[in-house]
């Protein structure tokens, strides 16, 4: 079964940072791509940021790129987004997301919330 | 960037009618769309990709037509666990993008 576990979601000042991490179980993590997709309160879904089953190239919405990183550790089976610079229009809550080649997403965490406010 | 236009943003419904979703890309994604469906709290679900492909598991009333830059989800028979929240999302080109969402209401 797959399982996927974010966390690291808090309460943090604008252009505070934060690490989100995704621990991921139940397939072989190195060899699928992964996702982070973002849903602010009462909002629709919002792609964040990419990366491919190696680490070796990563995408990003243009609302977050040079402030957010994402990279990958395949001998943990885990991901993580960086995220700095934070804005109140980051507020979210986050899910990563599994895909192969083909970028959509059968199976999704359950979310981490991330809340920037002073 | 490409733009997902989904219509209507809210649509009232009875159980049994059928109900249909479209969704627009601003230029042509070909086949590579997907659909999912939310509940309140919930993590999305994968429903349809490649634009008409049904996800194991979810029910026939479920289906997708279109290619290019107009889309459709059907719901032949709404049923009572069908009132929620529909997205498309194309996947032809980063970044991935996602429409706006449908809401299905009870009428």
């Amino acid at each position: 079964e797959v399982q996927l576990l974010e966390s690291g979601g808090g309460l943090v000042q604008p252009g505070g940072s934060l690490r989100l991490s995704c621990a991921a179980s139940g397939f072989t993590f190195s060899t699928y791509a992964m996702s982070w997709v973002r849903q602010a309160p009462g909002k629709g879904l919002d792609w964040v940021s990419g990366i491919n089953y190696s680490g070796g190239s990563t995408y990003y919405a243009d609302s977050v790129k040079g402030r957010f990183t994402i990279s990958r550790d395949n001998s943990k089976n885990t991901l993580y987004l960086q995220l700095n610079s934070l804005r109140a229009d980051d507020t979210a809550v986050y899910y990563c997301a599994p895909s192969t080649s083909a970028t959509y997403f059968h199976h999704w965490g359950q979310g981490t919330l991330v809340t920037v406010s002073s | 960037d490409i733009q997902m236009t989904q219509s209507p943003s809210t649509l009232s419904a009875s159980v049994g009618d059928r109900v249909t979703i479209t969704c627009r890309a601003s230029q042509t994604i070909r086949s590579w769309l997907a659909w999912y469906q939310q509940k309140p709290g919930k993590a999305p679900k994968l429903l349809i990709y490649m634009a008409s492909s049904l996800e194991g598991g979810v029910p026939l009333r479920f289906s997708g037509s279109g290619s290019g830059t107009e889309f459709t989800l059907t719901i032949s028979s709404l049923q009572p666990e069908d009132f929620a929240t529909y997205y498309c999302q194309q996947y032809d080109t980063y970044p991935i993008t996602f429409g706006g969402g449908t809401k299905v209401e009870i009428k």
